[in-house]
């Protein structure tokens, strides 16, 4: 399967803390993209990062990628209770001309107030 | 105003039956999709539309076909439905499915019950 794994399959944590959440993934991509999913709701995308980058951040949010291993980070700093959500990381494989995106299996973040 | 929205939003229905979603966006996107999360969230493509033509068909189930009239409208028909038809199903699109950059805008979804 092509499909990403996110780990944790689920976090807790207290307001004002740090989440991190990591992604694995198997082929040569062209990039990989992070996804928020609020309780029923649509996915909204967060942040893009392409397969020559090693980070990128986005106001409280860093993404690390590393392709030799296959893997990256997010990291939520200072997590507020809003920030409770499912995150997904997706992939779009290198020499994709279909956009497709292959999902991970999400973490569920909670922050407690 | 609303990019991408999906109709309806709840859907619950008897095995056997027929039914449609429908997916507009007014984003002016080229391209259109069709996921599929299960209760265990798992996302899934099912199909692609850019500009009109079918580019991303999974190994779905001949039961589900989907129609795009038109570069904005892309809607789902399924037929004979199954109880494990019972999912969230998400329409989404992008600007050009050829830029692999491309993120993709999703909509609410929308949540069958197949009883």
């Amino acid at each position: 399967s092509q499909q990403g794994e996110e780990d944790p399959q689920a976090l807790s944590i207290q307001e004002g803390e740090n989440a991190t959440m990591n992604c694995s993934y198997k082929t040569s991509i062209n990039n990989l993209q992070w996804y928020r999913q609020n309780s029923g709701r649509g996915l909204v995308h967060l942040i893009l990062i392409r397969s020559n980058e090693r980070e990128k951040h986005s106001g409280r949010l860093r993404v690390t990628l590393d392709t030799s291993k296959k893997s990256s980070s997010l990291l939520i700093t200072a997590s507020r209770a809003a920030d409770t959500a499912s995150y997904f990381c997706a992939t779009v494989d290198r020499g994709s001309t279909l956009g497709r995106l292959y999902f991970g299996r999400g973490t569920q973040l909670t922050v407690w107030p | 105003d609303t990019a991408v929205s999906q109709t309806p939003k709840y859907l619950v229905t008897q095995m056997g039956n027929d039914k449609s979603i429908k997916c507009e966006q007014n984003l002016g996107h080229d391209t259109m999709y069709w996921y599929k999360q299960d209760s265990k969230k798992f996302l899934k493509i099912m199909f692609s539309y850019n500009n009109k033509e079918l580019i991303i068909n999974e190994t779905v189930p001949n039961r589900f076909s989907p129609k795009s009239p038109d570069k904005a409208h892309l809607n789902l028909h399924i037929n004979s439905l199954e109880l494990g038809d019972s999912a969230v199903y998400f329409c989404a699109s992008s600007q050009d499915a050829g830029r692999a950059r491309e993120t993709q805008y999703f909509g609410p979804g929308t949540r069958l019950l197949v009883l």
